[in-house]
């Protein structure tokens, strides 16, 4: 059994520009959510998708965006980067959008220069 | 807002000593709860969930519920330099489960 694998594992992007970040989902999970965590916080909760639905959203504006493909693996796309946007990414999934508990992936560190 | 609020630490404790580790949440309509672990530089690993209120064991962990309080607590007995790690308390009401900012833990051997 596979865990949940992110790509890629460290990014440094420029103020302005557009960032995707992947993530495989744990076999047999069809839910995958996203978190952004800042240093010394805890995740923040950015979006869900279940079965390729968005299945709810944090308090993130609309250039943080997303898709989940039949397989359930996902992407997170970030716009017009900021300098705040500095965080690491990290993707869970879970067998179902009640979830029994996450499973992370090792996260995406990206950088905002 | 709903939140989850954790004593930040650093919680320090000697080996094999119980670690005890709290939070408070805001949101009555949370069903689920979670102690999570994470090491420096590393991604939150579950290491417990509880639903009803009272007391759930797992080897040396034990987790507390008590929704009237509106308060989880997690112990870690015969703690060792190995648990020193930040603990990040979840509680989830549906789609969504917000974290806590974590305790740090310091075992010291």
């Amino acid at each position: 059994e596979t865990g949940v694998t992110q790509s890629p594992t460290h990014l440094i992007k420029t103020r302005g520009q557009q960032v995707t970040l992947r993530c495989s989902s744990q076999s047999g999970h069809n839910t995958v959510s996203w978190y952004q965590q800042a240093l010394g916080q805890g995740p923040q909760f950015i979006f869900q998708y279940y079965r390729e639905e968005e299945n709810g959203r944090g308090n993130f504006p609309p250039r943080f965006s997303g898709l989940q493909f039949p397989n359930y693996s996902s992407e997170l796309n970030v716009n017009a980067l900021e300098l705040d946007d500095s965080a690491l990414y990290l993707c869970a999934s879970s067998p179902e959008w009640m979830t029994y508990g996450y499973t992370f992936g090792s996260g995406t560190r990206l950088t905002v220069v | 807002q709903k939140e989850v609020e954790q004593n930040s630490g650093p919680l320090s404790v000697p080996e094999g000593a119980i670690a005890s580790l709290n939070c408070t949440y805001s949101d009555r309509g949370s069903q689920s709860f979670f102690w999570y672990r994470q090491y420096s530089g590393k991604s939150p690993e579950l290491i417990m969930f509880i639903y009803s209120n009272g007391d759930k064991e797992d080897g040396r962990f034990t987790a507390q519920l008590n929704k009237a309080s509106q308060y989880v607590s997690l112990l870690i007995r015969d703690s060792q330099p190995s648990d020193s790690a930040t603990y990040l308390c979840a509680a989830s009401g549906g789609f969504k489960t917000i974290f806590g900012a974590g305790t740090r833990l310091f075992v010291k051997a």
